[in-house]
């Protein structure tokens, strides 16, 4: 089975711009979850998504949002980007079974300059 | 917010010796689990524990629970070079729908 697949896998940008970023989920997996991570907050949790709806969202401003397709295929877009949006984003799928483990990807690195 | 804390920050030891990660959470969970990251990729799931259960093994990791103390401990025995990486607990908690992560435990298994 196909893991994960995160792209772009790196991305340089410039402040105020917005960017698009892609997930596609091991087959089968109907919940997609996005995390930030920086050095200094750790593993920050933005949203999820099962079944096309946004099932629950983390403490990020609204400039953060995504949406999820038919084919559980998720993005996530950032707009009006900052300095401070610099960060690893990681997507992970899983079963929609009450604390199925995530399965990741290994995530899109973006710079904002 | 973080609800899991690794300690300690970072542990630097020889191949073949034990490795001991603690983690501590703050609310009453469903679940904690383990994952790894090698430096740039994704997680990678190790190992899941429910409330009820006080001990489990997978390979060459432990896992043990206390949720009356509200910490976890991950043991890897004959540690490797290969398992040079960062060790983050997560919870599942009853009130929330996410799996919250902490902040890692750099671990380094020199040869």
């Amino acid at each position: 089975k196909a893991g994960v697949t995160q792209t772009p896998r790196y991305l340089i940008k410039t402040r105020g711009q917005q960017v698009t970023l892609s997930c596609s989920p091991i087959s089968g997996h109907r919940s997609v979850s996005w995390y930030q991570q920086t050095p200094g907050q750790g593993l920050q949790f933005l949203f999820e998504y099962f079944s096309e709806t946004q099932r629950n969202k983390g403490n990020f401003p609204g400039r953060f949002s995504g949406r999820q397709f038919s084919n559980s295929r998720s993005e996530m877009n950032v707009s009006t980007l900052e300095l401070g949006d610099s960060a690893l984003y990681l997507c992970a799928s899983s079963l929609s079974q009450p604390g199925a483990p995530l399965h990741f990807g290994n995530g899109t690195r973006l710079t904002v300059t | 917010s973080q609800q899991g804390e690794e300690d300690p920050q970072a542990l630097s030891i020889q191949e073949g010796e034990n490795a001991t990660m603690n983690c501590s959470y703050k609310t009453s969970i469903n679940n904690l689990q383990w994952y790894r990251q090698n430096s740039g990729r994704g997680l990678v799931h190790l190992i899941l524990i429910r409330s009820n259960e006080r001990e489990k093994h997978s390979g060459r990791l432990r896992v043990t629970l206390d949720t009356s103390k509200k910490s976890s401990s991950l043991l890897i025995t004959a540690s490797r070079a290969a398992d040079t990486a960062s060790y983050f607990c997560a919870t599942d908690g009853r009130s929330q729908g996410n799996l919250i992560f902490g902040k890692g435990t750099k671990l380094s298994v020199k040869p």
